[in-house]
């Protein structure tokens, strides 16, 4: 199985600030890579897909990129309505496998 | 509106069965793969199983295989997971999530979750 591993389980931010979440495969998995949003309560919301495509409505200040067995997710710019839990998603191979989350909250 | 509804989840003892049910509404159905993720409390999103979109495919996760069957109905729009040999760790909401588009396995829309309780 492919295990996804993500770097930090929390960061803190302030309003405005450009977050970085790292997410590593233990193997290789091309570009086959999603990331979501996770609020509260909620159910997760797709963001990226194929590593770097923005989902469709996803705001522009979420971008994605790989670099081999690492992917990062970057929030341009914090806006309130960013702080929740994101996870990576590895889309290459059965089982699917999701990292286990980086909790992005308020400094 | 593309929509899913999850129905089913509820209280359960160890070992015990459950059918989850998840109806699908505002898109061709049949065109899409679809997939259970689940998730314990305060826990990290765990997928299940996975179906094609004409239901000749089916793809389960080690933990469940050989107690869970994923299946679907084309023509009532509906995807079930029938949960048999059911254990503690079996507790979780449990989301019925559609394949996107492209034919590989993220997930584009998502269901709003039953809950599974395992316990005696």
């Amino acid at each position: 199985d492919i295990q996804m591993t993500q770097s930090a389980s929390s960061v803190s931010a302030s309003v405005g600030d450009r977050v970085t979440i790292t997410c590593r495969a233990s193997q290789g998995i091309s570009s086959l890579l999603a990331w979501y949003q996770q609020k509260p309560g909620k159910a997760p919301k797709l963001l990226i897909y194929t590593a770097s495509s923005l989902q469709s409505g996803v705001p522009s200040r979420f971008s994605g990129s790989a670099s081999g067995t690492d992917f990062t997710l970057t929030i341009s710019s914090l806006q309130p309505e960013d702080f929740a839990t994101y996870y990576c998603q590895q889309a290459n191979s059965f089982p699917l496998t999701f990292g286990p989350g980086t909790k992005v909250d308020i400094k | 509106e593309v929509q899913l509804l999850e129905s089913g989840g509820g209280l359960v003892q160890p070992g015990g069965s459950l059918r989850l049910s998840c109806a699908a509404s505002g898109f061709t159905f049949s065109s899409f793969a679809m997939s259970w993720v689940r998730q314990a409390p305060g826990k990290g999103l765990e997928w299940v199983s996975g179906i094609s979109g004409n239901g000749a495919g089916t793809y389960y996760a080690d933990s469940v295989k050989g107690r869970f069957t994923i299946s679907r109905d084309n023509s009532k729009n509906t995807l079930d997971l029938q949960m048999n040999s059911l254990r503690a760790e079996d507790t979780a909401v449990y989301y019925c999530a559609r394949r996107g588009p492209e034919t590989y396995w993220y997930f584009d829309v998502w269901g709003r979750g039953t809950l599974v309780t395992v316990s005696s």
